[in-house]
């Protein structure tokens, strides 16, 4: 079964610089993706980025990209140049997808972020 | 487009009560999903619909039934809450996925914070 942890309850970085979020997953699914998730205070969750298994370069999307690696089952998330309202909580979810199912998502505990100015 | 609507936005039950969280998504996506998130747990799948007119068993099911009314519609019915169900809601949606094509991203609504007394 797919399983994700997020070993960082919380997570402080001053304002402008670069921060990473730590993931670390299992699965038995040999096509696989990771995908990461934002959940300011209001409460709403924000597609952030997404990188398949099969992808050779690491997800980049604005200041967030992905440190993918494979060997290490490990799918980080990179925050460059951090601003004030990347203060959030930051989910890692792989997908899990039965037999002629369509997929579910397992998350992870999450990691909440505070950008000090 | 709205993407992924759900209402009420809060709810405040007596143990024993009923009521339906409604969602609907304009995006012709094929696959809706229910989630609750608990403090410290991430988020939960208690069912899913993978197109119209069927439904499935998530991870957390018991105490929830679900209806796909229609391609735009899922609705998630608490026949008599208990306070073990208080939690936030999420409705998500989602092309199906294609395996070829890779995964595809599950797109959120604002949530439904209930309370169970």
């Amino acid at each position: 079964a797919q399983k994700i942890t997020q070993t960082q309850p919380g997570m402080f970085v001053q304002e402008k610089e670069a921060v990473t979020l730590d993931c670390t997953y299992d699965t038995s699914d040999p096509s696989y993706g990771l995908f990461w998730y934002k959940q300011p205070s209001s409460g709403e969750m924000i597609f952030l980025i997404y990188q398949g298994s099969y992808d050779q370069q690491n997800a980049t999307e604005g200041r967030y990209s992905l440190n993918f690696q494979k060997a290490r089952k490990s799918a980080n998330l990179v925050i460059s140049a951090s601003q004030l309202g990347d203060s959030a909580m930051y989910f890692c979810a792989i997908p899990r997808r039965p037999q002629g199912g369509s997929e579910k998502l397992v998350f992870g505990k999450g990691t909440k972020l505070t950008v000090n100015p | 487009n709205a993407g992924v609507t759900q209402t009420p936005k809060f709810q405040v039950l007596k143990t024993g009560q009923s009521m339906t969280l409604q969602c609907a998504q304009d995006m012709n996506h094929n696959s809706m999903y229910w989630y609750r998130q608990d403090p410290g747990m991430g988020l939960r799948l208690i069912y899913y619909s993978a197109s119209e007119g069927t439904t499935d068993k998530g991870e957390v099911p018991n105490g929830y039934n679900v209806s796909r009314l229609n391609k735009r519609e899922f609705s998630l019915r608490l026949e008599s809450a208990a306070p073990s169900q208080t939690s936030v809601y999420f409705c998500a949606s989602s092309e199906v996925g294609d395996e070829q094509r890779g995964t595809d991203t599950q797109y959120f609504g604002p949530g439904t914070r209930l309370t169970v007394l």
